[in-house]
């Protein structure tokens, strides 16, 4: 049971558009999301998080949007560029219930196009 | 600040013999650390939690006497893959937080490559 979902095994992003990820879950008791970035062989690297209380949070080109009603949170990434390039991963916790884990999509692998 | 370092990066071993990786917190302590499994292609998943001083706590499935955890310091746990077999090849990654948790972020090793032959 795939409690997240990250639908888009791949997505393509000339740079200096925006890129766009997705990520869905299913389990109302998540009330803490994050993203990450893994380049090959390495360790994820984290990049933002989000609050169920917040619907948005922002940091520099990296901005988290979370839609509690669709059980949706999506990564915007503006302007993108070639060092973007990697897999990201969302992840989610249900911190509210006292257990600190984090659950991992399958992570969606960015390519930005120079 | 925040770096966890893992040793081996990669390892090769023999069907049968058994495997430790470490996981170790560089510039922090670490109250809670968790180790991870990676499939190609797949999800980190979650193979168990450990806080300093007491006893892992394993997920669903995963066989605590194949995968020894201790977390002996607040900077070091190690993982030891018991009789290893081919189908425990994996990349394996640990990952300390400064809490037991809550919203402070998990800072993730580099990864140990695990191949078994």
């Amino acid at each position: 049971d795939q409690q997240v979902k990250q639908n888009s095994p791949s997505l393509s992003v000339q740079e200096g558009r925006i890129s766009i990820l997705n990520c869905d879950y299913t389990n109302s008791m998540f009330d803490y999301f994050l993203w990450y970035k893994k380049y090959p062989a390495e360790g994820p690297t984290f990049l933002i998080s989000i609050s169920s209380i917040k619907d948005k949070n922002e940091d520099g080109r990296f901005t988290v949007f979370l839609n509690k009603s669709a059980k949706h949170l999506s990564l915007h990434i503006v302007p993108s560029q070639p060092g973007d390039s990697a897999v990201y991963f969302c992840a989610a916790s249900a911190l509210g219930s006292g257990t600190y884990k984090y659950i991992f999509g399958t992570g969606t692998r960015l390519k930005v196009l120079a | 600040g925040a770096v966890v370092s893992q040793h081996p990066s990669w390892v090769i071993c023999k069907s049968g013999t058994s495997v430790k990786i470490e996981c170790r917190s560089l510039d922090f302590q670490a109250t809670t650390m968790f180790w991870y499994r990676q499939f190609p292609k797949q999800s980190l998943m979650l193979m168990a939690t450990s806080n300093e001083g007491s006893k892992a706590t394993y997920e669903q499935g995963v066989e605590k006497d194949k995968f020894l955890i201790n977390h002996a310091s607040l900077t070091l746990s190690t993982l030891t893959v018991t009789s290893a077999h081919p189908e425990d090849s994996s990349f394996y990654i640990c990952s300390a937080s400064k809490t037991s948790g809550g919203t402070d972020t998990q800072y993730f090793g580099p990864g140990t490559r695990l191949t078994v032959l």
